[in-house]
């Protein structure tokens, strides 16, 4: 079956532009998590739905940036007035259920947004 | 604050040889730890995990060792394979915070034939 897919796979952007970077998760997850992984480092937490709700946005770093999963399913991460710091690779990943116990987290292949 | 540090960028190891690839952390509240492979233009693959109930767990040529007095777990690869070259991610995840990973920075894994 298909898995999580990500949309674009790189975007380019200017300075104070604002972006939208679209995932896809597995058919059936209810569990919608976004990283952001920036050059020699780990992928970094931003924030976790479950269902359509953000259950924890506890890593977002501050109010540019914002999620919506209106449906339950296909989540847009928004980024307002970019900045070239926001340059990273944005992860997302996908699992069944994550309120009782652990479920695998798969990945997505990640947008490459550069902030010129 | 980094809550998993993994102080290895990198490992070369001899093809057949053990691969044992290390990572410590901080936060106690942490209950279910994860190795994941990545390879470059692919997002990170799931390998293998350890619950913090356990003290080791087993799949084929890998195994996961997990010391919670030490806050220390690691990776053991044998044998290596060429094949096995990646970037390996240790995570950490605790079922307060809806499993969200912690990852370290990685450790470039080179298996030589």
């Amino acid at each position: 079956g298909a898995g999580v897919s990500q949309t674009p796979s790189n975007k380019v952007t200017e300075k104070g532009k604002y972006v939208e970077l679209r995932c896809d998760p597995i058919s059936g997850h209810t569990a919608l998590y976004w990283y952001r992984q920036s050059l020699g480092q780990g992928p970094e937490f931003l924030i976790y739905f479950q269902g359509t709700g953000a259950a924890d946005d506890s890593g977002l770093p501050n109010d540019r940036f914002f999620a919506v999963r209106p449906e339950g399913s296909v989540s847009t991460l928004k980024i307002q007035r970019t900045e070239r710091g926001d340059s990273a690779m944005y992860l997302c990943a996908s699992s069944l259920l994550a309120a009782r116990s652990y479920n695998e987290q798969f990945f997505g292949p990640g947008t490459r947004l550069t902030v010129l | 604050d980094q809550q998993v540090k993994q102080n290895s960028p990198s490992l070369s190891v001899q093809e057949g040889r053990i691969s044992i690839l290390n990572c410590d952390y901080t936060n106690s509240m942490f209950d279910y730890f994860l190795w994941y492979k990545k390879y470059p233009a692919e997002g990170p693959t799931f390998l293998i995990s350890i619950s913090s109930i356990k003290d080791k767990n087993e799949d084929g040529r890998f195994t996961v060792f997990l010391n919670k007095s030490a806050k220390h777990l690691s990776l053991h690869i044998v044998p290596s394979q060429p094949g096995d070259s990646a970037v390996y991610f240790c995570a950490a995840s605790s079922s307060n915070s809806g499993y969200a990973l912690n990852f370290g920075k990685g450790t470039s894994l080179l298996v030589t034939p």
